[in-house]
């Protein structure tokens, strides 16, 4: 079955403490990202990967890091999460044709929450 | 700059019909993308649109019109299960969401 995975589903943790956030799809994707959503915000890119070893800053990238050492694997890694990091985050995936992006798969999402 | 816009929130009836806009600014454009996403759900893909006009979907269709910067979401014979937020999105290397639009469907 064609799927992103992202896991945890939920994490409750505290200021500071490192956190890994990890993606993986199986269909092959050449593109990868990430999103927060926040209530009256949207969803708002972090990250984005057009391919292994190439990522990209989207709009709220602070306080984030990926990487993409694999096709399939695509790890949001907060170092020293805030408060502010609170939130719903949704990977998601697509291929990519002449024309550009093909429509996003999304994850189920991980909620986050940073005492 | 980029910018998308969409109302926040819409209500309409059981069987009727609803049009949903969406206006965007860009400096570059690939197309753009509708997603519904029911409350505590991922996304899931609707409907796109790269050329200018009507794209139909059964009950869904897209309309498109890149000089104007404005698309639409149409779904016709609504159903209760349509109660979710609708978004549009700029489809480019960085991809921008709109804000999402509530839909509140009435018996």
């Amino acid at each position: 079955e064609a799927q992103v995975t992202q896991n945890p589903r939920y994490l409750i943790t505290v200021t500071g403490k490192k956190l890994t956030v990890t993606c993986s799809q199986n269909m092959n994707h050449e593109y990868m990202s990430w999103y927060r959503q926040d209530p009256g915000l949207g969803l708002r890119q972090i990250y984005y990967s057009m391919n292994v070893e190439v990522t990209d800053k989207g709009d709220v990238p602070e306080g984030y890091k990926v990487s993409r050492k694999e096709k399939r694997n695509f790890p949001l890694i907060l170092e020293s999460p805030s408060p502010n990091q609170t939130s719903l985050y949704f990977c998601a995936s697509s291929s990519r044709t002449g024309m550009g992006n093909q429509p996003q798969h999304f994850g189920d999402g991980t909620r986050l929450s940073i005492l | 700059g980029q910018n998308i816009d969409q109302p926040t929130e819409m209500t309409a009836t059981e069987g009727a019909i609803v049009q949903i806009n969406c206006t965007y600014q860009t400096s570059g454009f690939n197309g753009l993308f509708w997603y519904q996403q029911h409350a505590g759900e991922a996304p899931t893909f609707l409907s796109y649109n790269v050329l200018d006009g009507l794209e139909e979907k059964g009950r869904f269709s897209s309309f498109l019109s890149r000089s104007k910067g404005y698309s639409y979401l149409l779904l016709k014979e609504l159903q209760m299960k349509d109660s979710a937020s609708y978004l549009c999105a700029h489809r480019d290397d960085k991809i921008i969401f709109g804000k999402g639009t509530r839909l509140h469907i009435l018996p």
